[in-house]
C-alpha cells in the first residue's frame, strides 16, 4: 500500500530553531496539500500544489513558512524561527486531478519548547 | 467563506446503539461533501463522500450520510455502532480546491 508518507513522524525543537517536513504523495497524484490541526480542531489549510507550482497559501502561512514542490514529487515544509505557537500537527495529502479526495499521511507533530 | 459546523463534539454511545453526528456547511458554490474518520493512533480516512446525485451516500463500515441541501447539511449516521467505531470524526466541505473541516466529533463507544 503505497499513501501518503511523512517525514519525520514526530519532531522536538527549541523555540527559534529551523525545522524542515517532508511529504511524499501516491506517485499518481499530482495535487498535494499541507494542513495544521492543533487540539481539539479540525485540520486547518496551509498550501496547496499542482504539480511543482504552489497555487494557494492561507493567511495561516507566515512569512516564516515556506513549502516547495520541486520536481512536482515530494514536498517540503519548512519553519523558520519556530515559536510555540507553532506546535501542532502537520498534515499532508495529496489527491488526483480528476478526483475530489484527498488522501492523507499519518503526519509529523511538532514540539516547540 | 467556506465553514463547517459539527455540533456534537463528544458522544457516548452503548454498543449497538444508534448514532447520528450533525454537520451544517455554508458554501455558496456546487459542493462536495467528505466524512472523515480518525481511529486512535491512526491518520485521517475517508468514510464517504458525496458529489452529485443521489443524496443518500453509503461509506465504509456500514457508515452512510444524507446530503440536504435546503438544510445545508450532511448528518452521518449508522444504525449499531460497534466498540470499534470509537474515534473522531470529521466532516468537511470542498471549496476551492482545499478542504474544510469541522471542530471534529470524538465518539466513544462502551462495549
Amino acid at each position: 500500500d503505497t499513501g501518503v508518507s511523512q517525514d519525520p513522524r514526530h519532531k522536538i525543537t527549541k523555540r527559534g530553531q529551523n525545522v524542515t517536513f517532508r511529504c511524499d504523495p501516491i506517485s499518481e497524484h499530482n495535487r498535494l496539500y499541507w494542513y495544521r490541526q492543533t487540539l481539539g480542531q479540525g485540520p486547518e489549510f496551509l498550501t496547496y500544489f499542482q504539480n511543482e507550482a504552489q497555487l494557494e497559501k492561507s493567511r495561516l502561512l507566515s512569512d516564516r513558512f515556506s513549502a516547495e514542490r520541486p520536481k512536482g514529487s515530494f514536498s517540503t515544509l519548512e519553519i523558520q524561527r519556530t515559536e510555540q505557537g507553532d506546535s501542532a500537527m502537520y498534515l499532508c495529502a495529496s489527491r488526483s486531478g480528476t478526483h475530489y479526495e484527498q488522501y492523507f499521511g499519518p503526519g509529523t507533530r511538532l514540539t516547540v519548547t | 467563506a467556506q465553514s463547517v459546523s459539527q455540533h456534537n463534539h463528544h458522544v457516548i454511545l452503548s454498543e449497538a446503539a444508534s448514532l447520528e453526528l450533525g454537520c451544517n456547511y455554508s458554501y455558496g458554490g456546487t459542493v462536495n461533501l467528505f466524512w472523515y474518520v480518525q481511529y486512535p493512533g491512526q491518520h485521517l480516512q475517508l468514510l464517504l463522500k458525496y458529489f452529485s446525485g443521489d443524496p443518500l451516500v453509503k461509506g465504509i463500515k456500514g457508515f452512510e450520510a444524507e446530503f440536504i441541501k435546503s438544510k445545508f447539511s450532511f448528518n452521518l449516521r449508522k444504525p449499531s455502532v460497534q466498540w470499534s467505531d470509537t474515534a473522531e470524526y470529521f466532516c468537511a466541505v470542498n471549496g476551492f480546491q482545499k478542504l474544510v473541516f469541522g471542530t471534529g466529533t470524538r465518539l466513544l463507544v462502551s462495549p
